[in-house]
């Protein structure tokens, strides 16, 4: 069956540090890998999306890796603010055309 | 300009009764879909609608729950007989052309509480 994974454990770095999450896969051959921000009683907030010929993507503090091969992706916050504290989901194309979305990883960046 | 909107933000129920969740898209985006997220979860999809095309309903979970959009803009989720598993926060999303690399803005979502 399909899954995404994503790290269900809170991460929780010093401000100033590169956070890292990740994003693993199984049984997709996504040609578009999307990530999102969600803050707690909101809805989540498109941040990037990267294509499957796309090795990596950057916008601003955030970059985004995307290995077809490992079936995994990796997102990246350089330089991490209290402010980027939130659940951070990736969301793939499924079989059906949709998107479906990993159970996310909440980041906590500490002062 | 306005992004999505939903309403109530918060619905308190007692099981076995029904009850209707409003979507209000961004102006001019064809494309409408409904997730639940219960606690701790992931987004899971519930309905698709693009345009005048048949909706994808294959996300909704049992014959309890039907979704119409109106006019090609507001929609409503309804959930009839509630079920205590049923407690969730429904989110709505639009999105422009509703293509699989088009972003979807989300709405703040309804938190369902059955009871």
């Amino acid at each position: 069956s399909q899954k995404i994974e994503q790290n269900s454990e809170a991460l929780n770095i010093q401000e100033g540090k590169t956070a890292t999450l990740t994003c693993n896969y199984t049984n997709y051959s996504p040609a578009y890998l999307q990530w999102y921000r969600q803050d707690p009683g909101r809805g989540p907030v498109f941040l990037l999306l990267i294509r499957e010929n796309e090795k990596e993507k950057r916008k601003e503090r955030l970059k985004v890796t995307f290995d077809t091969t490992l079936k995994q992706s990796l997102f990246h916050i350089t330089a991490s603010q209290p402010a980027d504290s939130a659940t951070y989901l990736c969301a793939l194309l499924n079989a059906g055309n949709m998107l479906t979305f990993g159970g996310g990883t909440r980041l906590m960046v500490k002062p | 300009g306005a992004g999505v909107s939903q309403s109530p933000s918060n619905k308190v129920t007692e099981k076995g009764k029904d009850v209707e969740l409003r979507c209000d898209p961004i102006s001019g985006h064809t494309a409408l879909y409904w997730y639940r997220q219960s606690l701790g979860q992931g987004l899971e999809f519930l309905i698709y609608f693009q345009g005048n095309s048949a909706p994808d309903k294959s996300g909704l979970p049992s014959d309890r729950f039907s979704a119409e959009r109106t006019g090609g803009s507001v929609s409503t989720l309804t959930i009839q007989r509630t079920q205590q598993e049923d407690s969730a926060v429904y989110l709505c999303a639009s999105s422009s052309r509703g293509g699989y690399s088009d972003t979807q803005y989300f709405g703040p979502g309804t938190r369902l509480t059955v009871l």
